[in-house]
């Protein structure tokens, strides 16, 4: 079984641009959930979907939106770049189904994004 | 508001050493715990899980204990290899949801 891919695997952008982030989660995983990792402020949460619905969404500006598609691939969006944006994004899937379940979390190889 | 905790941040062994990393959270109130192992660069390998309910898992040489009542947890691991040098992550989710709360790392190198 495959396991969790992100694309584009590295991005160069300049401030005040846009950015799109792709993740396809492994095959019926239908919840996804997204990550940014920094050496300064380590591994937050982004935000969490499932059945194209938004579940929980952390601490970040509006600039940050994510969305999922009927098919569990998910997508995350990041506007106006900031320098401080620079990281790398984490995807993850897991085969949670809608109860109280045991949700292991495997994680895709990230993007890497830097904002010049 | 959990916070994580892992102790030591950097770690470095011979090889053939067994090692012990620490983790601890602030709430006891946890739903999962999951430990991670990070290469350079790369995204995130689970090696253990362990439920609320449960006390250890075990994987090859990988031992992870569960304390929920003190907020603790233990990644053990017997007969250390050069190849098991990585950041090791835990993480620990709350009621329904998926949402992880990351410890800040231990960095363990293990040297021939």
């Amino acid at each position: 079984k495959a396991g969790v891919t992100q694309t584009p695997r590295y991005l160069i952008k300049t401030r005040g641009q846009q950015v799109t982030l792709s993740c396809s989660p492994i095959s019926g995983h239908r919840s996804v959930s997204w990550y940014q990792q920094t050496p300064g402020q380590g591994l937050q949460f982004l935000f969490e979907y499932f059945s194209e619905t938004q579940r929980n969404k952390g601490n970040f500006p509006g600039r940050f939106s994510g969305r999922q598609f009927s098919n569990s691939r998910s997508e995350m969006n990041v506007s106006t770049l900031e320098l401080g944006d620079s990281a790398l994004y984490l995807c993850a899937s897991s085969p949670f189904s809608g109860g109280t379940t045991y949700n292991e979390q495997f994680f895709g190889p990230g993007t890497r994004l830097t904002v010049l | 508001k959990q916070e994580v905790t892992q102790i030591p941040a950097a770690l470095s062994v011979p090889e053939g050493e067994n090692l012990v990393l620490n983790c601890s959270f602030t709430d006891s109130a946890i739903y999962n715990l999951q430990w991670f192992r990070q290469d350079p660069g790369k995204g995130l390998t689970s090696l253990l899980l362990i439920q609320s309910s449960q006390r250890e898992q075990t994987s090859g040489r990988l031992n992870a204990s569960l304390d929920k009542s003190s907020g603790r947890s233990t990644l053990y691991i017997a007969a250390s290899q050069p190849g098991d040098s990585a950041t090791y992550l835990c993480a620990v989710s709350g009621g329904n949801t998926d949402k992880l709360i990351f410890g800040t790392g231990t960095r363990l190198q293990v040297f021939p």
